[in-house]
């Protein structure tokens, strides 16, 4: 089947560091995403990116779709980032999800 | 703009019980679903609809019935709640099929007992 997997599973960061997210997927894709789920459990939508790179603040994301993966880049952390970051792909209809990567930033 | 609402924010129901989540949004999006979130596991797509009148199952379907009258509203039924139902719900829309926009609503907390 579809796989969407992302890493590492966990990350402990001191505030102000910078970051890495991975997210791999299984066949060419046409449609990723990354969210954002606070401690709070809220889950928020920050970046459709089906290929290429955008930036939003401090976050940034790059899809190379040809070679399966996306990356989402988190710089000058601040422990507002905690939480646990998605990536899904689109799979037909349905939105398919990674197991996500918990994050904590320490102050 | 309220964006996607749930309700109930918190539940318990006893094994056998059944009851609905309700689901409305309000920008006009086409696509709704819902997911279940347990540990570990990610979110796990439980039925979605791609407009009024269409539904269909989704990975975990086993459970729950669905319906889509209106373009707003998208309730979830469980029939006979079991204890491995217990869970967050999340309902989510979007514009196009998993598309961009995807927006979720704040969760419902369910235990079953």
């Amino acid at each position: 089947g579809i796989q969407v997997e992302q890493s590492p599973p966990d990350l402990i960061l001191q505030e102000g560091a910078n970051s890495t997210l991975r997210c791999n997927f299984s066949d060419s894709v046409n449609n990723l995403q990354w969210f954002h789920q606070n401690p709070w459990g809220q889950l928020i939508n920050l970046f459709y990116i089906p290929s290429g790179t955008k930036q939003n603040g401090r976050l940034s994301a790059t899809t190379v779709a040809t070679e399966r993966y996306s990356l989402l880049y988190i710089s000058s952390s601040q422990t507002t980032d905690s939480g646990v970051y998605f990536c899904a792909r689109k799979h037909g209809n349905k939105l398919v999800f990674g197991a996500g990567t918990i994050l904590r930033v320490k102050s | 703009n309220a964006g996607v609402t749930q309700t109930p924010k918190f539940q318990v129901l006893k094994t056998g019980q059944s009851m609905t989540l309700q689901c409305a949004q309000d920008m006009n999006h086409e696509y709704m679903s819902w997911y279940r979130q347990d540990p570990g596991m990610g979110l796990r797509l439980i039925h979605y609809s791609v407009g009024a009148g269409i539904t269909d199952q989704g990975e975990v379907p086993n459970g729950y019935n669905v319906s889509r009258s209106t373009t707003e509203d998208f309730p979830l039924r469980l029939l006979s709640a079991a204890p491995s139902q217990t869970s967050v719900y999340f309902c989510a829309s979007s514009y196009g099929q998993g598309g961009s926009g995807y927006t979720f609503g704040s969760g419902t907390r369910l235990t079953v007992v």
